[in-house]
């Protein structure tokens, strides 16, 4: 079975672009999240989607959004991008949604790596 | 304010050494999971543990979760190169509370 695959790998841009990044999640699984990876903040979550539904939101600024499409894969935007957003940006899918008590197993992507100058 | 505190931060020691990584909370976790991370990659899962004093082996490393499950360790016996890497914990609180990272122990492995 593949593994949760994104693109694009690495990603060069100024600052206040734009930049759009694509999650493609394993086979059958329903919830994509997006975290941000930085030296000094650790890995940091930034949302969750489930059934084209954003379940959970971290505390970042309304220029980082997500969507997800019928078929599960995920797309990330950030606007108007900052020298701060240099980031790797990595998505992580899991298999369903989660009940009370229960726990989310969630799978990796290699991530995109962003960089703003 | 981080949920989930990693010590050491940084570790280096020698092959065939053992080695134990510490992840600690105030919170009660309904779950904690570990991760390896490499360079240029995502986080690999290793184990998940869900029952308060719940030990997990996996090969050479051995995995612990706090009796009242707001702590962790992550001990490795003979330590290899293959070893290092950016070991990270990650709790989750239940229901749909999203998946909270510690702060990362990043492992060296001297042959």
């Amino acid at each position: 079975k593949a593994g949760v695959t994104q693109t694009p790998r690495y990603l060069i841009k100024t600052r206040g672009q734009q930049v759009t990044l694509s999650c493609s999640p394993i086979s059958g699984h329903r919830s994509v999240s997006w975290y941000q990876q930085t030296p000094g903040q650790g890995l940091q979550f930034l949302f969750e989607y489930f059934s084209e539904t954003q379940r959970n939101k971290g505390n970042f600024p309304g220029r980082f959004s997500g969507r997800q499409f019928s078929n599960s894969r995920s797309e990330m935007n950030v606007s108007t991008l900052e020298l701060g957003d240099s980031a790797l940006y990595l998505c992580a899918s899991s298999l369903q949604g989660r009940r009370f008590g229960s726990y989310n197993e969630q799978f990796f992507g290699p991530g995109t790596r962003l960089t703003v100058l | 304010t981080q949920l989930l505190e990693q010590s050491p931060q940084f570790l280096s020691i020698q092959e065939g050494e053992n080695l134990t990584v510490y992840c600690n909370s105030s919170s009660v976790f309904s779950s904690l999971q570990w991760y390896r991370q490499e360079p240029g990659e995502g986080p690999v899962l290793l184990v998940t543990v869900v029952t308060g004093g719940e030990v997990k082996k996996l090969k050479r490393l051995t995995f612990q979760f706090g009796d009242a499950r707001k702590d962790s360790s992550l001990h490795i016996t003979a330590a290899q190169p293959g070893d290092t890497g950016l070991y990270l914990c990650a709790g989750a609180r239940g229901g749909n509370e999203k998946l909270t990272f510690g702060t990362g122990t990043r492992l060296t492995i001297i042959p």
